[in-house]
């Protein structure tokens, strides 16, 4: 069946920059997505890229896809204490998606 | 702008009682989905309904039943509630065609005792 695992916990002081990285097994799938969760709060979708690009940059956020490894990744440049939250990658085609575990970001000052 | 609102936000049942969760989008999204989240698990799909008078079974779905009112509207309810079943409960919606985004509630806490 599908799975996205994350690794669960990052850490890094403020300004620096973060990447969070995702693992995928359905080769099919048409959308990968990054969501943010705040504390007490739903999910959040920061970005999202097609399975036919490669890289997609949105001011802070790179994202990048390596369809031959099935990995996705999320790169927050100058991270900030108010990127700190869950971040959670997932993976869909048409109606559904399946998430990852989610990665715990805490910005230190 | 209200997107996804569901209710209650918070609830406490005892083992064996029943309750409904209610959402509502009022984005003219064709689908909507029922997630719960618990710690280390991420989110999991309970049922979805992909448009109005289809419901569809997802990861999770024994000991919950949902029902697509209308377009609107999709409720998730626990007959019979189960310690197993305290989690954080999301709401979701999607029109299933712009990137396949999914838009979701603020969530539900229920705590079985």
């Amino acid at each position: 069946g599908e799975d996205v695992e994350q690794s669960l916990f990052l850490s890094v002081r403020e300004g620096d920059s973060s990447v969070i990285n995702c693992t995928y097994t359905d080769s099919s799938s048409t959308y990968l997505y990054w969501y943010k969760q705040e504390p007490g709060a739903g999910l959040q979708l920061l970005t999202y890229i097609f399975s036919n690009m490669d890289m997609k940059q949105d001011q802070r956020l790179t994202v990048l896809l390596n369809k031959k490894d099935k990995h996705l990744s999320l790169r927050i440049a100058d991270t900030q204490t108010g990127d700190s939250a869950i971040y959670f990658c997932a993976e869909g085609g048409f109606q559904k998606l399946v998430f990852g575990t989610g990665t715990r970001l805490l910005v230190s000052p | 702008n209200a997107g996804v609102t569901q209710t209650p936000k918070f609830q406490v049942l005892k083992t064996g009682q029943s309750m409904t969760l209610q959402c509502a989008q009022d984005m003219n999204h064709n689908s909507m989905y029922w997630y719960r989240q618990d710690p280390g698990m991420g989110l999991r799909l309970i049922y979805y309904s992909a448009s109005e008078g289809t419901t569809d079974k997802g990861e999770v779905p024994n000991g919950y039943n949902v029902s697509r009112l209308n377009k609107r509207e999709f409720s998730l309810r626990l007959e019979s509630a189960a310690p197993s079943q305290t989690s954080v409960y999301f709401c979701a919606s999607s029109d299933g065609f712009s990137g396949n985004t999914i838009y979701f509630g603020e969530g539900s806490w229920l705590t079985v005792v």
